[in-house]
């Protein structure tokens, strides 16, 4: 069975930084595209960023330069290290996988983790 | 960025109800295109992909069709459990975007 549990939300004041962990099993990180993709409370579904296989990331506009998307082969996990912190980045944020061999799917997700940015 | 449009961002229905969605891409996605529902509380759930093809455990009264730039989320038969949010999403090509969202509600 797939799981993918996300943690390291909470409340981080404007400025500061946060990193999010999303542990997986059932599934190498290693071998498949991740991703995350944040939802602002009561609003919609918004990709944030992904790694590929074999180690290229990407991401949007809105935390370039702020997020760093990474893996940890060893340990299976996922990481979203966040700094620079916005209040427009207060949401919850799920990791998910990837499927590359049915056009790019997100089919696995975790729970989600919630990241409050306020003073 | 390819923009995603969905209509209608809201839509009361009854149980029985077949019910609709539509999904405009900003340009030719071919069929990378993606159905997710999602309830209150909880992770989104993958109902469509490529387009048209039902993820397993998915019922059948959940269909998808179309390629290009348009395409359609069709439910046959509303049950109970199907009043939700649902959102297209285009994997073509970074950045994967999202459409805003359908509200689907009881009547």
């Amino acid at each position: 069975e797939v799981q993918l549990v996300e943690s390291g939300g909470g409340l981080v004041q404007p400025g500061g930084s946060l990193r999010l962990s999303c542990a997986v099993s059932g599934l190498s990180v290693r071998d498949n595209y991740m991703s995350w993709v944040r939802q602002a409370p009561g609003k919609g579904l918004v990709w944030v960023s992904v790694i590929y296989s074999g180690g290229s990331t990407y991401y949007a506009d809105s935390v370039k330069g702020r997020f760093t998307i990474s893996r940890d082969n060893s340990k299976n996990t996922l990481y979203l290290q966040m700094s620079s912190l916005r209040a427009e980045d207060t949401a919850v944020y799920y990791c998910a996988r990837v499927d590359y061999s049915r056009l790019h799917t997100f089919d696995y997700w975790g729970q989600g983790t919630l990241v409050t940015v306020s003073s | 960025d390819i923009q995603m449009t969905q209509s209608p961002s809201s839509l009361s229905a009854s149980v029985g109800d077949r019910v609709t969605i539509t999904c405009r891409a900003g340009q030719s996605i071919s069929k990378y295109l993606n159905w997710y529902q999602q309830k209150p509380g909880e992770a989104p759930k993958l109902l469509i992909y490529a387009a048209s093809s039902l993820q397993s455990g998915v019922p059948s009264r959940f269909s998808g069709s179309g390629s290009g730039t348009e395409f359609t989320l069709t439910i046959g038969s509303l049950q109970p459990e199907d009043f939700a949010a649902y959102y297209c999403q285009q994997s073509y090509t970074t950045p994967y975007t999202f459409g805003q969202g359908t509200k689907l509600e009881i009547k």
